[in-house]
């Protein structure tokens, strides 16, 4: 069974700095495009940033672009989404998701970032 | 990447077909057989239930179908359950360098 587990999530100042991570199992972690997708509270899905398989081609959305970092550790099973210079309008519930031909077929339960003073 | 345009609000009463349209560009759904739909109950993860325009995965109920026109992508839902009473997002694939994505503004079904 494919689980993706988040984690990292919380409350952060503006300016601050976070790094999700999702810890993926079931599948041949090494095989497959992830995804990140958030949802600000009470609103629509987002798409955020993606990663090939082997971490050398990576994509993001205009909002976060310039200071969101998508990195995967395949050894690990582990894909991670570095945030730094954060706004209130980042507070969102920040989900992983597998690739499989561009549609997002697996996903985790998510974790909430809330940034705030 | 701006968001696709999709209706606020559709419904539609127990066992009657409804239609989500999304709503892109040549950029997007136009230029691309890669158009997927995820239901989000409240609370929950979304759910992939159609990818690549009109496929769908396994498991995922064929009361759920997917089409394109032009610019325009479609989910039709047939045979209306109570069930089926959740938030419906589009999202395509995107032109670019930056290998990205784009979700439409979801549609709220509701079951009268």
């Amino acid at each position: 069974e494919v689980q993706l587990v988040e984690s990292g999530g919380g409350l952060v100042q503006p300016g601050g700095s976070l790094r999700l991570s999702c810890a993926a199992s079931g599948f041949t972690f090494s095989s497959y495009w992830m995804h990140w997708v958030r949802q600000a509270p009470g609103k629509g899905l987002v798409w955020v940033s993606r990663i090939n398989n082997d971490g050398s081609t990576t994509g993001y959305a205009d909002s976060v672009k310039g200071r969101s970092t998508i990195s995967r550790d395949n050894a690990k099973n582990t894909l991670y989404l570095q945030m730094n210079s954060l706004r209130p309008e980042d507070t969102a519930v920040y989900y992983c998701a597998r690739d499989r031909n561009t549609a997002a077929d697996s996903w985790g339960q998510g974790t909430l970032v809330t940034v705030s003073s | 990447q701006s968001a696709l345009t999709q209706p606020a609000s559709v419904s539609g009463s127990p066992g009657q077909s409804i239609t989500i349209s999304c709503t892109g560009t040549s950029s997007d759904v136009g230029g691309y057989n890669y158009v997927s739909w995820y239901q989000q109950h409240p609370g929950k993860a979304p759910k992939l239930i159609v990818y690549e325009v009109s496929n769908r995965p396994s498991g995922v109920s064929n009361r759920f179908s997917g089409s394109k026109s032009g610019n325009t992508a479609s989910l039709t839902i047939s045979g209306l359950q109570s069930e089926d009473e959740a938030d419906y997002y589009c999202s395509s694939y995107i032109s670019s360098h930056n290998i990205g994505d784009v979700f439409g503004t979801g549609t709220r079904v509701t079951v009268l």
